[in-house]
């Protein structure tokens, strides 16, 4: 599995958008970005995925750059209850692997 | 809510013990996957179970094992327990695909 680079923390003011950046540089053609973050010592949880299309759900935006080296994963109005650690993985799609956690990106969401 | 459910949400016990943790995946998915965290060690993948058969392993020690039975439910049992066992357990499960896996709220395991 490719290899994911993120900042340690990042601030964020409640109700802006938090963007929170990730660099693939080694990323496979198979490979998809996938976006988990954990919230204090919970279970972590699913955000968002993709493969080279800019995607968006209910809970948040995923742009990758056209070279697919890196992407940016964007909570439009982030409050209080975003603060938690964010992981960017990349893994080969349609695959049943596990997941490769890095340290993730610290992500406080201040008032 | 994830779907998984785990249990027992905390369990406290001796070193050189023997515990089992347990975990319902979500309905339908015949992947489930553990991992361990530890504070100094982050979320490291443990071992793969896809349909009742082991598909991966990862840093699982000896003295873990795992079993995916015919339900799809999966226990993890830890034998002859150390004190640097104490950490949170986590089950995850997927569907087949490139969508995302699913995790419990997590077994917290303290040795003492």
């Amino acid at each position: 599995d490719a290899k994911t680079t993120q900042p340690t923390s990042m601030d964020c003011a409640e109700g802006r958008a938090a963007n929170l950046p990730c660099n693939h540089s080694t990323i496979s053609g198979n490979e998809y970005v996938y976006w988990y973050r954990q919230i204090h010592s919970q279970g972590p949880q699913y955000i968002i995925h993709g493969l080279k299309n800019n995607e968006t759900n209910e809970m948040a935006s995923l742009i990758i750059t056209e070279d697919r080296k890196s992407s940016t994963l964007i909570l439009p109005h982030a409050t209080l209850r975003d603060t938690a650690v964010y992981y960017c993985i990349v893994r080969p799609g349609g695959s049943q692997g596990n997941l490769i956690f890095g340290k993730g990106t610290k992500l406080s969401v201040k008032p | 809510d994830s779907g998984v459910t785990q249990t027992p949400k905390h369990l406290i016990t001796a070193t050189g013990q023997r515990v089992t943790l347990r975990c319902s995946p979500r309905s339908g998915d015949l992947s489930v996957y553990w991992y361990q965290q530890s504070l100094d060690q982050g979320l490291q993948f443990l071992i793969q179970y896809y349909n009742g058969e082991e598909r991966a392993k990862g840093n699982i020690l000896e003295r873990f094992s795992a079993q995916q039975f015919p339900d799809l439910h999966s226990e993890l049992n830890l034998s002859s327990l150390e004190l640097g066992d104490s950490a949170l357990y986590f089950c995850a499960s997927s569907a087949p695909g490139q969508g995302g896996s699913f995790f419990g709220q997590g077994t917290r395991l303290t040795v003492v």
